[in-house]
C-alpha cells in the first residue's frame, strides 16, 4: 500500500475553512484516496474518498492533484465539532477483502 | 450503513486475566477487523475475520495471544489472552459491508490492565 504523508497538527479558527494536506507520491493507478476522522472516544467515521476526480459530498470536498501525488481535504465551514484527528489512506477501491493501514493523521484544532 | 456494537465499552482488568470482547453488525458482512489503539497512538491491525475459516493475522500479532471467533456473518470476539498492562489499548471492531462501500468502525473497548 502507498504510504501516506499529513502534518502532525494544524489549527483553523470556527467558520473558516479547514485545508487538510495529504502526500501519497507513491500511489498506484488503481488506488483510492479515502479520509478518515476520529473524534475524541469514537471510531474513525468515514468522510470522503476519490480516485481522480474531485469529490464533494455533505461532509467535505476532496481535491487531488492532477498527478495524484496529493490531495487535499477541505471543510468547508469548520465548527467546534471538527475537532478531531483526520486519516489519509491510499487503497484499491472498498472490497470485501480491503485493510486500511492508517498512519499517523493530522490533528485538527478547531479554534473559537 | 451498518451499525456497529461493541461490548464491553470499557473495563479494567487484573494482569494474568483474559478478556473477550464481543463486535455486532446489524447486517451479514463478509468480512470483520479488528484494530488496536495504543493510547496517543494510531490504529493498528491486528486481524481479519472471514466467516468461516481461521482468521489472517498481522505482523506482531499471534492467536495465542488475540484469538478470534467468527461465528456467523454478524459476529465476532477477540480475547485479549494473560493480559499486562501493555495491552491497556482502545480494541475497536470494523466491517467491510461489501463492494464499493465505507468501511465502518464501532466505537472500540477501552482497556486498562493494572
Amino acid at each position: 500500500d502507498a504510504k501516506t504523508t499529513q502534518p502532525t497538527s494544524m489549527d483553523c479558527a470556527e467558520g473558516r475553512a479547514a485545508n487538510l494536506p495529504c502526500n501519497h507520491s507513491t500511489i498506484s493507478g488503481n488506488e483510492y484516496v479515502y479520509w478518515y476522522r476520529q473524534i475524541h472516544s469514537q471510531g474513525p467515521q468515514y468522510i470522503i474518498h476519490g480516485l481522480k476526480n474531485n469529490e464533494t459530498n455533505e461532509m467535505a470536498s476532496l481535491i487531488i492533484t492532477e498527478d495524484r501525488k496529493s490531495s487535499t481535504l477541505i471543510l468547508p465551514h469548520a465548527t467546534l465539532r471538527d475537532t478531531a484527528v483526520y486519516y489519509c489512506i491510499v487503497r484499491v477501491e472498498f472490497d470485501n477483502f480491503n485493510k486500511f493501514y492508517f498512519g499517523s493523521g493530522t490533528k485538527l484544532n478547531v479554534k473559537p | 450503513s451498518a451499525v456497529i456494537s461493541q461490548k464491553p465499552s470499557r473495563d479494567i482488568c487484573q494482569r494474568g486475566t483474559s478478556l473477550t470482547i464481543q463486535c455486532q453488525v446489524d447486517s451479514q458482512v463478509t468480512m470483520m477487523f479488528w484494530y488496536r489503539q495504543q493510547p496517543g497512538q494510531s490504529l493498528t491491525l491486528i486481524a481479519t475475520a472471514n466467516q468461516g475459516s481461521e482468521a489472517t493475522y498481522e505482523s506482531g500479532f499471534v492467536i495465542d495471544k488475540f484469538p478470534i471467533s467468527r461465528p456467523n456473518l454478524t459476529f465476532s470476539t477477540l480475547t485479549v489472552s494473560n493480559m499486562s498492562p501493555e495491552d491497556s489499548s482502545i480494541y475497536l471492531c470494523s466491517v467491510s459491508p461489501g463492494q464499493g462501500k465505507p468501511q465502518h468502525f464501532g466505537d472500540g473497548t477501552r482497556l486498562s490492565i493494572l
